[in-house]
């Protein structure tokens, strides 16, 4: 059972490439979430969504855009990277208990470190 | 901003000591999670507290909860290197959003 699978683990691009990171999963959960860790700031949400063909805003989500088109895959893209844009990325996925309002534990990647020269 | 923050942000213990670490946060919740985080690895899950429990246990894990405080704990019992990880508490917030808030971590160093 592979979880939560975050290709590439990392990326070296300069000012202005594009990229797309992706994460699949296999738990056939509804929510999937893209975060950025950065030293001293813990995990923040760039984009999240609730089932396939939904996205929704995050804490941070300037600079970059998501899509899920199959329940199992969640796409990052950054258009135009900038050095701000270093980072690590975590995707995770969860199961919602919907009766209970609740969200159960996220499963995370093991994440992409992007660095932007 | 952040939901959560813990206290402190790096503890470092002797191997067979007892580690606690405390998490703050500001509305109401659904439940507070906690999460470990090894060097250079993804954040795993640890323990779930739900809202109308105070204490929850896990092998050498124990958490407590206080919603009048709005803050929570984590006791680590007879550490290991092996433990020697960044922990984060994690909010779900009482909305229909489904998202979880982290804190900034607490970095935990068992010396052998």
């Amino acid at each position: 059972n592979a979880g939560v699978t975050q290709t590439p683990k990392f990326r070296v691009l300069k000012t202005g490439q594009s990229m797309t990171l992706l994460c699949a999963q296999d738990m056939n959960h509804e929510y999937m979430y893209w975060y950025r860790q950065d030293p001293g700031m813990g995990l923040r949400l760039i984009h999240y969504s609730v089932g396939e063909g939904t996205t929704a805003k995050g804490e941070v989500p300037d600079g970059y855009n998501v899509s899920r088109l199959k329940k199992q895959n969640f796409l990052l893209g950054l258009e135009s990277a900038a050095p701000s844009q270093t980072s690590v990325y975590f995707c995770a996925s969860s199961y919602v208990v919907r009766t209970a309002s609740r969200i159960d534990g996220y499963t995370f990647g093991s994440g992409t470190r992007l660095t932007v020269v | 901003s952040q939901q959560g923050e813990e206290d402190p942000q790096a503890l470092s213990i002797q191997e067979g000591e007892n580690a606690t670490m405390n998490c703050s946060y500001k509305t109401s919740i659904n439940n507070l999670q906690w999460y470990r985080q090894n060097s250079g690895r993804g954040l795993v899950h640890l323990i779930l507290i739900r809202s109308n429990e105070r204490e929850k246990h896990s092998g050498r894990l124990r958490v407590t909860l206080d919603t009048s405080k709005k803050s929570s704990s984590l006791l680590i019992t007879a550490s290991r290197a092996a433990d020697t990880a960044s922990y984060f508490c994690a909010t779900d917030v009482r909305s229909n959003d489904y998202k979880l808030s982290f804190g900034a971590g607490t970095t935990v160093t068992v010396r052998a």
